[in-house]
């Protein structure tokens, strides 16, 4: 079964500290990945994806993420983060099964950043 | 503005009285989804529909209904909502599966509460 792993449930960080937030996936075959933003009281955001190509994969408010086929992970990035940040950080995977495109999501990573 | 609207977006019911979650996009999407998102699990999809008269179960479906009588509209049905139905629905929707620049495009998002 196809599933995706965020390996941290909080992430408690500085304002402009570097942050990383961890994904990692199991798949046989070829998917394309996602990260989603989630604030307070809203819908999901597309911060940034991945369908082919560089593996560098930058997204808007200054995140970005590296595809790594070999660990099947699929990391998020940011250098310095801001109080703004704070939310909550889906990864997830998309699959062509049964001829339908499905999202598998992870259980959520919750970003907070402290001044 | 592209968008996907849900309504509405708190409610709080009875064990047992019938209620729908309305979701309605202006894209022009064929695919359209409703999840469930419970802390810890992330989010879980409950049905889709590939177009119009298309549905299909999702991962929880148990306890749901849904149609799909226009492109833009995927109502979410309980008939009989029970205290573990509480939770945090969204609706998405995307274009169909394969194409390259697949996105979901998620609704606000839906609190029930059935007591």
């Amino acid at each position: 079964a196809q599933s995706v792993t965020q390996l941290d449930s909080q992430v408690p960080v500085f304002e402009e500290a570097p942050v990383e937030l961890r994904c990692n996936y199991s798949s046989s075959v070829s998917v394309y990945l996602f990260w989603y933003v989630q604030y307070p009281n809203q819908g999901l955001q597309l911060l940034l994806k991945y369908l082919s190509g560089s593996t560098l994969v930058k997204g808007i408010n200054g995140f970005e993420a590296e595809f790594n086929k070999s660990q099947t992970s699929f990391h998020l990035r940011k250098p310095s983060v801001h109080i703004s940040d704070t939310a909550e950080y889906f990864c997830a995977v998309s699959l062509f099964s049964g001829g339908y495109n499905k999202l598998i999501f992870g259980a959520g990573t919750r970003l907070a950043v402290h001044p | 503005e592209a968008q996907v609207t849900q309504n509405p977006r708190y409610l709080i019911t009875v064990t047992g009285k019938k209620l729908t979650v309305t979701c309605s996009q202006n894209m022009n999407h064929e695919y359209m989804s409703w999840y469930r998102q419970d802390p810890g699990l992330g989010l879980r999809q409950i049905y889709y529909s590939m177009n119009v008269e298309v549905t299909d179960k999702g991962d929880v479906p148990e306890g749901y209904k849904v149609s799909r009588k226009e492109k833009r509209n995927f109502p979410l049905i309980l008939e009989s909502p029970s205290p573990n139905q509480t939770s945090l629905y969204f609706c998405a929707s995307s274009p169909l599966p394969g194409q390259m620049n697949t996105e979901a495009f998620f609704g606000q998002g839906t609190r029930l509460t059935v007591v």
